[in-house]
């Protein structure tokens, strides 16, 4: 157990819907990125939150939002879902910034169909 | 070209063998990470990196930043060290990771 929670971990939606995606970070670290893995364009950074609050944005859909609550876990809203959103998304948190390195979390299993 | 080369994409030894996996970039950096990604799909960071060289056991990580490159060598190998071993870099002063495509590696008893 890395200390980084991620749930579900596994989600199967159809075309359109809207899911939520739930992550904790390791106690004590403040920021939380979103990655996203897909067969053809592995890995991807999506957003990063500090502290409640929007530090850098990747390469994020507009249908896509996330946010960071007071108790530092963050929820990624994915919406109107495609076949294409199919991917397995990764949260990972660190300390502050990123020059302190990353846990990451297990991961959610996206298929939609 | 992507910012973040990896070679080679797939990599099969045997047991004890000594592997290197390398990982070229193409833009300033402020660190490199080395992470590892089971067949389950969980991610490991194994080390970070802005110079010289970390060991960890068998696993070690150098970078030569005026040649942008890295390299993770695994001593003795072993079949748990099956994996897909992932590069990123961390673009000076931004705080995203930009990955490589990973390389496969495959260690038969």
């Amino acid at each position: 157990d890395s200390g980084v929670t991620q749930t579900p971990k596994h989600l199967i939606t159809a075309t359109g819907q809207r899911v939520t995606l739930r992550c904790s970070p390791r106690s004590g670290d403040l920021s939380v990125y979103w990655y996203q893995q897909s067969l053809d364009q592995g890995l991807q950074f999506l957003i990063q939150y500090y502290n409640g609050e929007e530090r850098a944005k990747g390469n994020i859909l507009e249908r896509f939002s996330a946010q960071q609550f007071p108790d530092l876990h963050s929820e990624l809203n994915l919406s109107s879902l495609e076949l294409g959103d199919s991917a397995l998304y990764f949260c990972a948190s660190s300390v502050a910034d990123s020059s302190y390195g990353y846990t990451f979390g297990s991961g959610t299993r996206l298929t939609v169909v | 070209k992507n910012e973040v080369e990896q070679s080679p994409q797939n990599l099969t030894a045997q047991e004890g063998e000594f592997i290197t996996i390398n990982c070229s970039y193409s833009v300033g950096i402020s660190a490199l990470h080395w992470l590892q990604q089971h067949p389950g799909g969980g991610i490991v960071s194994l080390f970070m990196l802005s110079s010289g060289k970390k060991k960890h056991g068998r696993l070690i990580a150098t970078i030569n930043i005026q040649e942008k490159h890295s390299s993770l060598h695994i001593t003795a190998s072993h079949p748990r060290d099956s994996a897909v071993y992932i590069c990123a870099v961390r673009l000076g002063g931004a705080q995203k990771l930009v990955f490589g495509q990973g390389t496969r590696l495959t260690i038969n008893p």
